[in-house]
């Protein structure tokens, strides 16, 4: 079955610099990468996606790269502020199943 | 459009006791995942409904059990329950675009056995 690594495992940045969190998966037949983020006390909230057929993916401060060869996919966090602090996990899934990454701890310093 | 709703939010429960908790998918998804996170960990599959029927099943005992609804619904069940049941469990209600296959989470159930 599908397995996801996902590193680091934690992250500590100062407000303002850049962040990336990079994630490896096995199942070939994955087409979607989505990526959460869990605030303390809350459920996993999508922040951002790629489908299989896109290299790359922005939304303001956030992006996500893929790279289908190597079978791994990254989030980039550029500018980054307190309220980012969270748990970032990735994910892939294939037609009917979604597997998780164990996580990152993102901590920005004011 | 209302997101997934899981009730209730918290729960104290004694060690011994059982426990239900309720997840309601979005209008319209049909397959519902039910997650244990506990302190410092990832996601640990407990099972999968789609169309009242058990699809997955993660490495869980067998005091964990569930159940879903003609309504699309679900319940999860913890039976003698353990300190270690202690956790924020997660429902995932799936979504369906082609061949993509999709989660939104709910909001979760805090559980914590004394």
């Amino acid at each position: 079955g599908e397995n996801v690594e996902q590193h680091p495992s934690t992250l500590s940045v100062q407000e303002g610099d850049s962040a990336v969190i990079k994630c490896t998966y096995s199942d070939s037949a994955s087409n979607y990468f989505p990526w959460y983020k869990q605030e303390l006390g809350k459920g996993p909230q999508l922040i951002i996606d790629i489908r299989s057929n896109v290299g790359e993916k922005k939304d303001q401060r956030i992006a996500v790269t893929l790279n289908k060869t190597a079978k791994h996919f990254s989030l980039h966090i550029t500018e980054t502020q307190p309220e980012d602090s969270a748990v970032y996990f990735c994910a892939a899934s294939n037609d009917n199943d979604m597997r998780f990454g164990a996580g990152t701890r993102l901590t920005v310093k004011p | 459009k209302a997101g997934v709703t899981q009730t209730p939010r918290y729960l104290i429960k004694t060690r011994g006791q059982q426990v239900t908790l309720s997840c309601s998918p979005i209008s319209g998804h049909r397959s519902v995942s039910w997650y244990q996170q506990t302190p410092g960990q990832g996601l640990q599959f407990l099972f999968e409904y789609f169309s009242e029927t058990q699809r997955n099943k993660g490495n869980f005992p067998g005091r964990f059990s569930g159940r879903q609804f003609s309504n699309s619904r679900s319940e999860m069940n913890v039976s003698t329950l353990e300190l270690g049941d202690s956790a924020l469990y997660l429902c995932a209600s799936s979504w369906r675009s082609g061949q993509i296959y999709g989660y939104t989470f709910g909001s979760g159930t805090r559980l914590t056995v004394v």
